[in-house]
């Protein structure tokens, strides 16, 4: 596609229940980032993948938070037991050629509300 | 560590006044990246520019001008002539060469008043 596309844009999750997110990235990108956008707050890193390898998961807050991209193009971030903690807009990013200099596009992000 | 402040939390100004946003970072690495993103209410982070620590040149683009300076680690982003569409929020971001994290500030609000 022509940006990177994210499913839902906003989701509403009762406390304990799981969520998935969808990332579509850019058609060939090699790189795919989520981050996590807190109200007022700046994108921070949650995890990187290099096709379908998950090269680095140091941010993600707990091991409730687990992210795949099995066929190195979509990728789904799953939350088990939603906390309202959770609640944020978790935001896709997706970069050509290993993404090491290069600038990341971003998605419209979903915006999950914990309740 | 690596730090992003954007100390401005929320700017101001009225329609064809320019407006510096103000971007201060820290890292130890000799060799990184910055770069600015236009977050609109629809949410996407947009690309601005990408600047190298190894090059100081200042950049313009139209009415979006970059002031890179590593003496005082600062990389302002100035936008002249405003206009109400340039309303949005504005990160700075800093990212070390061989390295794919993006270290955010915390943005600068900007309305631009009709």
């Amino acid at each position: 596609g022509a940006g990177v596309s994210q499913s839902p844009r906003y989701k509403v999750a009762k406390r304990g229940q799981d969520v998935a997110l969808r990332c579509d990235p850019i058609s060939g990108h090699v790189s795919l980032f989520w981050y996590q956008q807190a109200l007022g707050q700046g994108p921070e890193f949650l995890t990187y993948f290099q096709n379908e390898a998950q090269l680095d998961k140091s941010g993600l807050p707990s091991d409730r938070f687990f992210a795949e991209r099995p066929e190195g193009s979509v990728s789904t971030l799953k939350i088990q037991r939603t906390q309202q903690e959770d609640s944020a807009v978790y935001l896709c990013a997706s970069s050509d050629r290993g993404g090491l200099t290069l600038e990341a596009f971003f998605g419209q992000g979903t915006r999950l509300t914990v309740v | 560590a690596q730090k992003v402040t954007q100390a401005q939390t929320e700017i101001s100004v009225v329609e064809k006044e320019d407006v510096t946003l103000d971007c201060v970072y820290e890292t130890r690495d000799t060799t990184y990246y910055l770069f600015w993103y236009k977050q609109p209410p629809s949410g996407e982070l947009v690309f601005l520019i990408r600047r190298n620590s190894f090059d100081e040149q200042n950049e313009i683009s139209g009415r979006y001008s970059w002031n890179f300076q590593k003496s005082t680690s600062s990389f302002n982003f100035t936008i002249t002539a405003s206009q109400v569409v340039d309303s949005a929020v504005y990160f700075c971001a800093l990212r070390a060469s061989g390295t794919y994290k993006y270290i955010f500030g915390t943005g600068t609000r900007l309305k631009v008043l009709a």
